[in-house]
């Protein structure tokens, strides 16, 4: 089946800091893969997205790229924020299942100190 | 501009008892879903809908229901609550043919 993997943390930076946090993927075909992030108390919210092999997916300073080879899509920001501090959800959509959800990885929690 | 919007936002039941929660969108969105989130777990769908009169299982629908009578509505109750059924629970719509989810603030649910 689907599944995605990232790591859980919480991932603490100090600001301006670069930022990574790695996902991977496993699903048949070409899945739509998604970075979604969650601010306290709130809901999720679509950070950004890609669609095919080596898309770029690109959004207040967030950039992922859709790498098939290495079945990845790991988040990067070159300098960080203490308004970034928020979960941080890879997702992927599968290739031509129509409504399906989106399945999700576990969160990443991300903690940026001034 | 409300989007998607949950009721209630906080909710203690006692084991045995049953609710229902109530998801309203006003995007005109033919797609809906729920989710709960459990720490360490990620989010998990449960139920979703393609349409009014619609719905499907998802990867936890067990101790669910769902009914989506009208295509701005969608519901999930819970017949008979569980402790395990402690959890964060999410609303989420969206188009056919626009992959991204628009989801609702949530509803924190404990069952004692």
């Amino acid at each position: 089946g689907n599944s995605v993997t990232q790591m859980e943390g919480p991932v603490t930076l100090s600001e301006e800091a670069f930022l990574t946090i790695n996902c991977t993927y496993t699903a048949t075909g070409y899945p739509s893969l998604f970075w979604y992030v969650q601010y306290p108390g709130e809901g999720l919210q679509l950070l950004l997205k890609a669609t095919k092999a080596d898309d770029k997916g690109s959004n207040k300073g967030f950039e992922a790229t859709y790498r098939k080879e290495t079945t990845s899509f790991h988040l990067e920001k070159g300098s960080v924020q203490v308004s970034d501090s928020a979960v941080y959800f890879c997702a992927l959509s599968p290739t031509g299942r129509g409504a399906d959800g989106l399945t999700f990885g576990k969160g990443t929690h991300l903690i940026i100190q001034p | 501009n409300a989007g998607v919007t949950q009721t209630p936002k906080f909710r203690v039941l006692k084991t045995g008892q049953s609710m229902t929660l109530l998801c309203a969108q006003d995007m005109n969105h033919e797609y809906m879903y729920w989710y709960r989130q459990d720490p360490g777990m990620g989010l998990r769908l449960i139920h979703y809908s393609v349409g009014e009169g619609t719905t499907a299982k998802g990867e936890v629908p067990d101790g669910y229901n769902v009914s989506r009578l009208k295509k701005q509505n969608f519901l999930l109750g819970l017949e008979s609550a569980a402790p395990s059924q402690t959890s964060v629970y999410f609303c989420a719509s969206r188009t056919p043919t626009n992959e991204k989810l628009f989801f609702g603030s949530g509803t924190q649910l404990s069952v004692l």
